[in-house]
């Protein structure tokens, strides 16, 4: 059974920082990979996806790896803002198409 | 092109009343996939469709709950007799299947039973 795990649950830091979310998945046997954006009771934005056979995808200041061997997928922010303040999901699907999501990591980016 | 769409964005029922969500799937689009999000808990699958026809119901409970996307018109999920535990965000999301299956997901429709 797959499971997705997000650490760490809760992030906060100063603007201009660089950081790393990452999500671990228990099945190497997946068909892709999405990260997506929350805000407080909206919906889902989808930010990256990355097919199983890549390693990485690249949006703005945004940059997601996948490393099925090890089971990992890290969301690397460059220069944070206090815009990117939300809540970040991972999810992956197996071909029959339904996600499976990690809880979530929210960040905070302090003025 | 219009993104997915749900109505209504925010429902209010009593316990035992019935609940219907709609989801209009964005333009081209032939699956839509339906997920529910408790408080404080991450989004669960429900439920996988396809024009006429339920792929993977795994997610969805055994009784009071069920789904359809007709030929014309949006997916609905509908929720018979709704006890205070269906309170939940429910997102609906939709995908070509090309392009690796990206799933675009719609604003939610929020239920609250009273």
């Amino acid at each position: 059974k797959q499971e997705v795990t997000q650490i760490p649950a809760a992030l906060s830091v100063p603007e201009g920082e660089n950081l790393v979310l990452n999500c671990s998945f228990t099945d190497s046997a997946i068909y892709n990979l999405q990260w997506f954006r929350q805000d407080p009771g909206k919906g889902l934005t989808s930010l990256l996806l990355i097919q199983s056979s890549q390693r990485e995808q690249t949006s703005g200041r945004l940059n997601a790896s996948l490393d099925k061997s090890s089971g990992r997928s890290t969301l690397y922010i460059a220069a944070s803002q206090p815009g990117d303040s939300a809540t970040y999901l991972c999810a992956n699907s197996g071909n029959t198409g339904k996600l499976i999501f990690g809880q979530g990591t929210t960040l905070q980016v302090k003025p | 092109n219009a993104g997915v769409m749900q109505n209504p964005r925010h429902l209010v029922r009593r316990r035992g009343q019935e609940a219907r969500l709609r989801c209009s799937p964005m333009k081209g689009h032939s699956h839509v996939y339906w997920y529910r999000q408790l408080p404080e808990e991450g989004l669960k699958f429900m439920v996988y469709l396809q024009k006429e026809n339920i792929i993977d119901e795994s997610g969805m409970p055994k009784e009071r709950f069920s789904a359809e996307f007709p030929k014309e018109g949006p997916s609905i999920l509908r929720i018979q007799q709704v006890v205070r535990g269906d309170s939940a965000a429910y997102f609906c999301a939709s995908s070509t299947l090309a392009d690796y299956n990206e799933q675009f997901f719609g604003p939610g429709t929020r239920l609250t039973v009273l």
